[in-house]
């Protein structure tokens, strides 16, 4: 089955400057790739997304990479605050017979200091 | 506005007791998702249920039994739970494998 390798599990950075989570996949069949944003508390929240048709997708601040070819993806965060301290997980959808899941990596704890 | 409910919030088990999590939607998606989440492993797959009447396991299913009850509603089974179950479960549920999903706001479920 599909396997998703995030990293790095935890990373500081100052207030303004740029955070960067890379993530592979094991599936070549895999085609949607989803970053989730989770808060203390609370459950993941979509923050963007890319489709394997795409290969990069900007959103104000926060852009995803995607390279099909060595199966990983990127979320690159820029101007960083403290607002975007939190955890995040990037996740790849493979389809089966059964349906289509969606697998998640391990996380990434991001602190922002002001 | 409910989106995804969870209930209970919070539930304290005995081992060998069992309960079920339960999970409903309004927003009318197919695709229902059962994960853990532990310290250090990010969310697991437990069980998913990509239309109504059909169900697959995950990576973690042994320990679980899922029941999709009708399009809005999915539930978690723990026949015996174990103290390796002890963890934060969350339902999620999306139109189809390739768009948003929606999580609830967990369970916290703790097995003693």
């Amino acid at each position: 089955g599909e396997n998703v390798e995030q990293h790095p599990s935890t990373l500081s950075v100052q207030e303004g400057d740029s955070a960067v989570i890379k993530c592979t996949y094991s599936d070549s069949a895999s085609n949607y790739f989803p970053w989730y944003k989770q808060e203390l508390g609370k459950g993941p929240q979509l923050i963007i997304d890319i489709r394997s048709n795409v290969g990069e997708k900007k959103d104000q601040r926060i852009a995803v990479t995607l390279n099909k070819t060595a199966k990983h993806f990127s979320l690159h965060i820029t101007e960083t605050q403290p607002e975007d301290s939190a955890v995040y997980f990037c996740a790849a959808s493979t389809p089966n017979q059964a349906g289509t899941a969606l697998i998640f990596g391990k996380g990434t704890t991001l602190s922002v200091s002001s | 506005n409910a989106g995804v409910t969870q209930t209970p919030k919070f539930q304290v088990l005995k081992t060998g007791q069992s309960m079920t999590l339960q999970c409903a939607q309004d927003m009318n998606h197919n695709s229902m998702y059962w994960y853990r989440q532990d310290p250090g492993m990010g969310l697991r797959l437990i069980y998913y249920s990509a239309s109504e009447g059909t169900t697959d396991k995950g990576e973690v299913p042994n320990g679980y039994n899922v029941s999709r009850l009708n399009k809005r509603e999915f539930s978690l089974r723990l026949e015996s739970a174990a103290p390796s179950q002890t963890s934060v479960y969350f339902c999620a549920s999306s139109a189809t494998g390739r768009t948003e999903a929606f999580f609830g706001q967990g369970t916290r479920l703790t097995v003693v």
